[in-house]
Formats: structure tokens, sequence, C-alpha cells
């Protein structure tokens, strides 16, 4: 089955404690993209690639960080958070050819107390 | 960056009634994607629509892109199509599709 896999889907943690949101396709998606979703501001992108290597930063790219170091895989780390990093996050993958849809997992919702 | 800006804000419905939210958009675009979010928070694909008219099912959205705006349309509304609706364009035009940017969201209501 296609999809987008993401874990884990709730977590929990304190502030300044390193954490890691794992992000895996199975659809061989040259493109990967991260967004958080917060009430009244929707969604925004926090960073993107176009291919293994290659990153680039979105919207709102504070805090954050990102590697693509397989096709599949596209991690985001947070090597300090803060409570204004509470969110939930979304990770989507899509082709780069032709109908470009993009696919998402089914999000990680964080808490930084 | 694109303005992208989403009508009504709320909607309310009872089963089996249609509905027609809007998506426009402050300059051309070549991708413009549906997006269906469930209570759950779970975030489903629509329709890829940059131009002209598609259908699926009771669902059918059409982008006009020299006007820049897009259509969507539910027809004989179920209680789950409720939700929250999302378009979604790339942030700098056309080409760029790497930055997508997203509207704030319709919130469809559909009440049995």
């Amino acid at each position: 089955e296609a999809q987008v896999t993401q874990n884990p889907r709730y977590l929990i943690t304190v502030t300044g404690k390193k954490l890691t949101v794992t992000c895996s396709q199975n659809m061989n998606h040259e493109y990967m993209s991260w967004y958080r979703q917060d009430p009244g501001l929707g969604l925004r992108q926090i960073y993107y690639s176009m291919n293994v290597e290659v990153t680039d930063k979105g919207d709102v790219p504070e805090g954050y960080k990102v590697s693509r170091k397989e096709k599949r895989n596209f991690p985001l780390i947070l090597e300090s958070p803060s409570p204004n990093q509470t969110s939930l996050y979304f990770c989507a993958s899509s082709s780069r050819m032709g109908v470009v849809k993009l696919f998402f997992g089914s999000g990680t919702q964080l808490s930084v107390l | 960056g694109i303005q992208v800006e989403q009508s009504p804000p709320d909607l309310i419905l009872q089963e089996g009634a249609n509905s027609t939210l809007r998506c426009n958009f402050s300059d051309s675009v070549n991708n413009l994607q549906w997006f269906h979010q469930n209570p759950w928070g779970q975030l489903i694909n629509l329709f890829y629509i940059p131009s002209g008219t598609k259908q699926n099912g009771r669902l059918s959205a059409t982008t006009v892109a020299t006007e820049r705006y897009s259509l969507l349309y539910i027809s004989s509304s179920q209680t789950t199509d409720s939700g929250v609706y999302f378009c979604a364009v790339p942030r700098a035009g056309g080409t760029s599709y790497g930055k997508l940017t997203f509207g704030q969201g319709t919130i469809l209501t559909v009440h049995p």
C-alpha cells in the first residue's frame, strides 16, 4: 500500500531534549516536506527536499533541522525543543513529474513542556 | 509570496445539501490542490487541478487559472464530509511547487 509513515504519533517531551520525528515513504517520490499546523495559523511549511541531499527552507525553519540521505526517508530534528514548537506536524511527499499530488502522513502531535 | 484566501471560513449544512467552497490566489500558478482534513486530523488529497474541471463522485472542482480562483463543489453532503478543506498553491507562483502555501481552510460541519 502506498503511504507516508510518520513516527511517533504522539510525543511529549521537555524543553531542550533533542528529538527526531521520522518520515518514510514507499512511493519512490523525489519531493518530501514537513509542515506544522497550529490553530488559527493553518499549515506552514518548515523544510522541503527536492531529492536526495537537496533540502531548502520553508516558511518557518527556525529551530528545526532536516536531512535527506536516502530517497525514502526525511527525518525532522529538533535539537533543542521549546514550548513554541508544540504543534501538530505532518510529513508529505509527491513525485516531481506529471500529476504532482501531495500525500500526507498521519501526523505527529508534539508537546514540549 | 503568493496570497491564498479561502471562503467561507465556516459552513454548516444539513445532510443532503450542496455547497461551494472558494479559493482565491494572487498570482498565476501551475499547481493547485484541494485537501480534506477529517475530524481525526488526517489530510487527504482530493484534487490536483491547476486548470479545468474534475469530478470524483459527489465532489468536483474547477480552477479558472486566468482569473485566479478555484471552486470545490460538494453535492448531497454527508456527515463524513465534515472537516476542514484546504487549497494549496506554489508559494512563488507557477514553477516553485516545492514551496506550497496553504489557505486558512474552510471548516465544514454537516449535521444529520
